[in-house]
C-alpha cells in the first residue's frame, strides 16, 4: 500500500480558499485517491475520489498531476464547520478496498 | 444512499466483560468491512478486514481471540471485545465497501468504549 504524507495542520480564516496536499510517491497503477474528513468523536465523512486530472464535486476539488506521486485537495470557501481533521488515502479497491490511514492534515478554520 | 450506522455509540463496562459492537450497511449490500481503532488524538488504525461468509483477516499485532469478528450477512458486521481491560478503551470505527463494485469506504460513527 502506498504511504502518504501530509501536513500535520494547517491555519486558515473563513472565506479562503484552502488547500491541502498529500505526497503518495510510490502509488500504484491501480491505486485511486480518496480524501475524507474527520471531525472529533465522529467516523471519518467521504470527500472526493479521484484517479488522474481533476475532479470536483459540490463540496470540493481534487487536483492530480501527471504522475500522480501527489495530490491537493481544494476547498473553496472554507467556514468555521471545516475545522476538521482530512485524510489523504490510496488504495487499490479491485485488491479488497484495505486503506491505510496516515497522520492527516488537522486543519483550524478561525473567524 | 451508502449509509452505515454502529450500536452503540458509547458503552461503558468492567473489566473482564465482553462487548459486541455491531456494524451495519443500511441501503447497500457489502461484502466487505473493516474494524478501525482510534485512539485520542491520532489516527485511524485498522484492526480487521471481514468477508462475509468466511473468517476475518486481522492484521498484524491485533489478537484474532480477543477481538472476534463475525460478518454473516451481507449488511451486518460485528466485532465482540473480549475480556475487556482498560487498555482496550477506544474509538471503534466500522466502514464497508459496497458490493458491485463500487470503490468508495463508508464508514459508521463510531463507537466509543470505556472499560472501568
Amino acid at each position: 500500500l502506498a504511504k502518504t504524507t501530509q501536513p500535520i495542520s494547517m491555519d486558515s480564516y473563513e472565506g479562503q480558499e484552502v488547500n491541502i496536499t498529500c505526497s503518495h510517491n510510490n502509488i500504484a497503477t491501480n491505486d485511486y485517491i480518496t480524501w475524507y474528513q474527520q471531525f472529533p468523536s465522529q467516523g471519518p465523512r467521504f470527500i472526493i475520489q479521484g484517479y488522474k486530472t481533476k475532479v470536483t464535486n459540490e463540496v470540493a476539488s481534487l487536483f492530480i498531476p501527471a504522475d500522480r506521486k501527489s495530490s491537493t485537495l481544494s476547498l473553496p470557501r472554507v467556514s468555521l464547520s471545516d475545522t476538521a481533521v482530512y485524510y489523504c488515502l490510496v488504495g487499490d479497491y479491485n485488491q479488497g478496498g484495505k486503506l491505510i490511514f496516515g497522520q492527516g492534515t488537522e486543519l483550524s478554520v478561525k473567524p | 444512499g451508502a449509509v452505515v450506522s454502529q450500536h452503540p455509540s458509547r458503552v461503558i463496562c468492567k473489566s473482564g466483560t465482553s462487548v459486541k459492537i455491531e456494524c451495519r450497511s443500511l441501503d447497500f449490500q457489502a461484502t466487505t468491512m473493516f474494524w478501525y481503532r482510534q485512539f485520542p488524538k491520532q489516527s485511524l488504525m485498522l484492526m480487521a478486514t471481514s468477508n462475509e461468509g468466511s473468517k476475518a483477516t486481522y492484521e498484524q499485532g491485533v489478537e484474532k481471540d480477543k477481538f472476534l469478528i463475525n460478518h454473516a450477512s451481507l449488511t451486518l458486521s460485528t466485532l465482540t471485545v473480549t475480556s475487556a481491560h482498560p487498555e482496550d478503551s477506544s474509538f471503534y470505527i466500522c466502514s464497508a465497501i459496497r458490493a458491485g463494485g463500487q470503490e468508495t469506504q463508508y464508514f459508521g460513527p463510531g463507537t466509543r468504549l470505556l472499560v472501568l
